[in-house]
């Protein structure tokens, strides 16, 4: 066990509908990241935040947000759903706002859309 | 802008031999660090390694270590002894700077996948 919990481990939905990803970060840990893992586009940064707030946004799509709560722990919202957004979703945590101690990482979500 | 290139999609090496991975990197950003995470077909993300762009010396744990060569921009890891667990696939990434204005993100490469014959 990593110290970052993810659920569901696998979610598997139909097109045009809405998800909502969890994912509780280690102990002491204030940043949170979500990573998307597909097979064309690989390993992307989503969107950070960090005891809070919105920190920093990457190749995020607006059908997608996220948001994290005052116990620290975050969710990954996607409506919507299009075939195209199956792929792994990663969440890691990080105790400083840069990363600068190392990140942990979840095992992370797995989303089929058919 | 930061990238991360690596150039094997696929690499093969016999049980208990060394096996290189190759990464490169780009960055104007004088602090950086760089990652290897190892991703078995399970899915999860374990990290392996990690180089700041200061560090005088090249990183090793355990069977793993770092070929840290800063003026090619490459942070080679090197997998001595390889066991049959070692086959995964194998990920280098990059967090820039420490300042106020970073965040921390990583930034991926495409992955090495590394098969490891009995």
């Amino acid at each position: 066990d990593s110290g970052v919990t993810q659920t569901p481990k696998h979610l598997i939905t139909a097109t045009g509908q809405r998800v909502t990803l969890r994912c509780s970060p280690r102990s002491g840990d204030l940043s949170v990241y979500w990573y998307q893992q597909s097979l064309d586009q690989g390993l992307q940064f989503l969107i950070q935040y960090y005891n809070g707030e919105e920190r920093a946004k990457g190749n995020i799509l607006e059908r997608f947000s996220a948001q994290q709560f005052p116990d620290l722990h975050s969710e990954l919202n996607l409506s919507s759903l299009e075939l195209g957004d199956s792929a792994l979703y990663f969440c890691a945590s990080s105790v400083a706002r840069t990363g600068v101690y190392g990140y942990t990482f979840g095992s992370g979500t797995r989303l089929t859309v058919v | 802008a930061q990238k991360i290139t690596q150039t094997q999609p696929g690499m093969f090496v016999q049980e208990k031999e060394a096996v290189t991975l190759d990464c490169t990197y780009d960055t104007s950003d004088p602090s950086y660090g760089l990652f290897w995470y190892k991703q078995p077909s399970s899915g999860e993300m374990i990290f392996l390694i990690y180089q700041g762009s200061y560090d005088q010396q090249n990183a090793t744990e355990g069977r793993y270590s770092l070929n840290f060569q800063k003026a090619r921009k490459s942070a080679n890891l090197v997998i001595s002894a390889s066991q049959l667990g070692d086959s995964a696939m194998y990920f280098c990434a990059m967090r820039e700077g420490k300042g106020s204005s970073n965040t921390g993100k990583l930034i991926f490469g495409q992955g090495t996948t590394l098969q490891v014959k009995p």
